[in-house]
């Protein structure tokens, strides 16, 4: 069957860095996309890997590594307003996103 | 940008009644449009896939006469719950992407349907 794992919550302090990761089992692989989801909210795009490496944009970096059914999101400079919700979704062989369960991460002061 | 709206924002209804959802793309032609539905604390389910002009692709489990997806033009996408059950409350998410695009989806702002 098709799996992705991700952990459930994470707490973290405001200024530090934050790691969240993802791995998967899925049928076929076409990319890996991570999504931000503030509580009561749509899901907002933060990033796309279809190649393995880093991948940075701002304060957020994605890393990939096919061969391991691996990927992470690193998180910079941590601010309140990045508590939320972080899912982790692969496109299969069809083309489907298969959607991660989701990273609460809480920020502290 | 790409914009996705959806109409309304939350909805209240009773029990055995209908409830219709509308998805719209803003600024752009959507020939594939998306529905997802998320309970409290879980991750989304991909309920349905709808193309333009073609009846909707239901994922595994999603009763089609249940949940009735119209896609009629290019930027408008509708999902009715028919005879609403208490358990059909939830966060009902619509996504669309555009043609030769296949990084990204645009996600509505959801709707949150209440039935009592």
């Amino acid at each position: 069957g098709q799996n992705i794992d991700q952990p459930t919550e994470m707490t973290a302090t405001e200024g530090a860095i934050v790691q969240i990761n993802c791995t998967y089992q899925t049928s076929g692989f076409n990319g890996l996309f991570w999504y931000q989801q503030h509580a009561g909210e749509a899901p907002t795009f933060l990033s796309y890997n279809v190649l393995d490496g880093l991948e940075e944009k701002g304060r957020f970096s994605s890393f990939l590594s096919r061969s391991k059914g691996y990927s992470y999101l690193l998180l910079k400079e941590l601010q309140m307003k990045d508590s939320a919700s972080y899912l982790c979704a692969v496109r299969d062989s069809n083309y489907q996103l298969i959607w991660g369960a989701g990273t609460k991460l809480i920020i502290k002061p | 940008g790409a914009v996705v709206s959806q109409h309304p924002s939350w909805v209240i209804c009773k029990s055995g009644t209908s409830v219709k959802i509308e998805c719209r793309s803003l600024d752009f032609q959507a020939t594939t449009m998306f529905w997802y539905r998320q309970f409290p604390k879980q991750s989304l389910m991909l309920m349905a896939t709808s193309n333009e002009g073609s009846k909707a692709t239901y994922e595994q489990g999603v009763e089609k006469d249940k949940f009735l997806i119209n896609h009629a033009s290019l930027t408008l996408s509708t999902l009715t719950v028919t005879s609403a059950h208490p358990e059909d409350s939830s966060f009902y998410i619509c996504s669309a992407r555009q043609p030769g695009q296949e990084t990204e989806q645009y996600f509505g702002p959801g709707t949150r349907l209440t039935v009592t």
